[in-house]
């Protein structure tokens, strides 16, 4: 069975400018969540989605946002980009909701300059 | 959730048995424990999850004693290969309320030829 998928790997962007990072969960998968993770920060929660819905978000501007289509794939949008945005975007999958095993996929990797 | 607390990081050397503790004083009657182990520049990975005594697999044992307070990851003869950061999660696995993972520091482990 395929593993998390993530897309693109790496991504430079201008401070300004809009992203969007993509996010195919494991086959039957319904619930996608993802995370910002930063030297200084760590792994932070950004938000999690569940048949299409978002159930939770972490503290994160609104800058920030996501989706998630009938196919259970996901999307997450970052708008006027700031450097401090540079970071490691995880997105991780479950069959259902819970805490408990979640597969994360690689991550992306965006450098803001 | 209740919040977790390692050591920042550990040595050791290869083919020893390298054991992270984690406390968790607060941790509730539903909630579990759950070890992840992060590469650089990867997703998480699954290790063990248990919410008593003893639990065992093929790469792991996860050792929780009667109280609940902490927990104990237990590598059994580490390589070079091992150096990653290992993470102690607790949460209610069954609860249905969220997928939100609370990441702490995380310890890494550095193994050492």
């Amino acid at each position: 069975k395929a593993g998390v998928t993530q897309t693109p790997r790496y991504l430079i962007k201008t401070r300004g400018q809009q992203v969007t990072l993509s996010c195919s969960p494991i086959s039957g998968h319904r619930s996608v969540s993802w995370y910002q993770q930063t030297p200084g920060q760590g792994l932070q929660f950004l938000f999690e989605y569940f048949s299409e819905t978002q159930r939770n978000k972490g503290n994160f501007p609104g800058r920030f946002s996501g989706r998630q289509f009938s196919n259970s794939r996901s999307e997450m949008n970052v708008s006027t980009l700031e450097l401090g945005d540079s970071a490691l975007y995880l997105c991780a999958s479950s069959l259902g909701i819970s805490q408990g095993e979640q597969y994360f996929g690689p991550g992306t990797r965006l450098t803001v300059t | 959730l209740a919040k977790t607390t390692q050591p920042i990081s550990m040595d050791s050397y290869e083919g020893q048995e390298v054991n992270i503790t984690c406390s968790h004083n607060n941790i509730a009657t539903n909630d579990y424990i759950t070890w992840y182990q992060q590469f650089p520049s990867q997703g998480p990975r699954f290790i063990i999850q248990g919410y008593k005594t003893k639990v065992t697999n093929e790469v792991a044992s996860l050792f929780i004693p009667a109280d609940r307070k902490s927990s104990t990851l237990s590598l059994p003869r580490v390589s070079l290969s091992d150096t990653a950061v290992y993470y102690c999660l607790v949460g209610d696995i069954y609860g249905g309320a969220t997928n939100k993972l609370i990441f702490g520091t995380g310890t890494l482990l550095a193994v050492q030829p």
